[in-house]
């Protein structure tokens, strides 16, 4: 399986101000997703990280609040952007290599406080 | 209605018992699907992967998909305490590009 690693683990962060999480491969990947699980939810589908085009965004998301870049295959960042309290949630990176499986594989999460 | 449906528990049972988990969806066009858990303040780590219908055995683990039911099951044997965590269905359709969909997670508490 793929090794993810996603910086930071975890910030807090004011409120109108904007943080980039980074999500790394060790191998390169077909796909790139981001997800957002907020307290004592599940994972919510934010977008596709497309690599060398503009990302593929689920409804409810737009690019203005949630810009991500993706310039190569083993390497994505997800910033939120004119943070307020309801962005605090953990934001998670996965992968899924399509050349070998569909299997989806996870990183460890960013877990984001917004005060 | 949620597209994917499950039961959030928390669901209690003693060490060495059979934990049954399952999901319910909406959607006939899933293909893929998978359990994963999740341990509190991680990301979570795929257990199972299945596609289509029928069962998969690994280890302790037991998944099964009825897809004419729409209807999915983990089992898990000789439960250990080292097995309370959430578990998430999750499940996509090829068309869809790998795209996960969720369910809500049930909590399992694994009693010594």
């Amino acid at each position: 399986s793929a090794v993810i690693s996603q910086k930071p683990s975890r910030d807090i962060c004011q409120r109108g101000t904007s943080l980039t999480i980074q999500c790394q491969v060790d191998s390169q990947v077909t796909m790139m997703f981001w997800y957002r699980q907020q307290p004592g939810q599940s994972l919510t589908l934010i977008a596709t990280a497309n690599q060398g085009s503009e990302a593929t965004y689920e409804s409810g998301f737009v690019i203005d609040k949630f810009p991500i870049s993706r310039p190569n295959l083993t390497f994505s960042t997800l910033t939120v952007s004119n943070m307020s309290p309801e962005d605090s949630s953990i934001y998670l990176c996965s992968v899924v290599d399509t050349w070998k499986s569909f299997e989806a594989f996870f990183g460890q999460g960013t877990r984001l406080t917004v005060v | 209605q949620k597209e994917v449906e499950q039961d959030p528990g928390p669901l209690s049972v003693p060490e060495g018992a059979i934990v049954s988990l399952n999901c319910t969806y909406s959607n006939s066009a899933f293909q893929y699907f998978m359990w994963y858990r999740q341990y509190s303040r991680k990301g979570p780590e795929l257990l199972m992967y299945t596609y289509s219908s029928g069962n998969k055995e690994d280890g302790r683990f037991t998944a099964q998909v009825d897809k004419s039911s729409k209807y999915i099951s983990l089992f898990i044997r000789d439960s250990q305490p080292s097995d309370s965590a959430t578990y998430l269905c999750a499940m996509s359709a090829e068309a869809a590009g790998n795209k996960l969909t969720f369910g809500g997670g049930t909590r399992v508490l694994v009693k010594p």
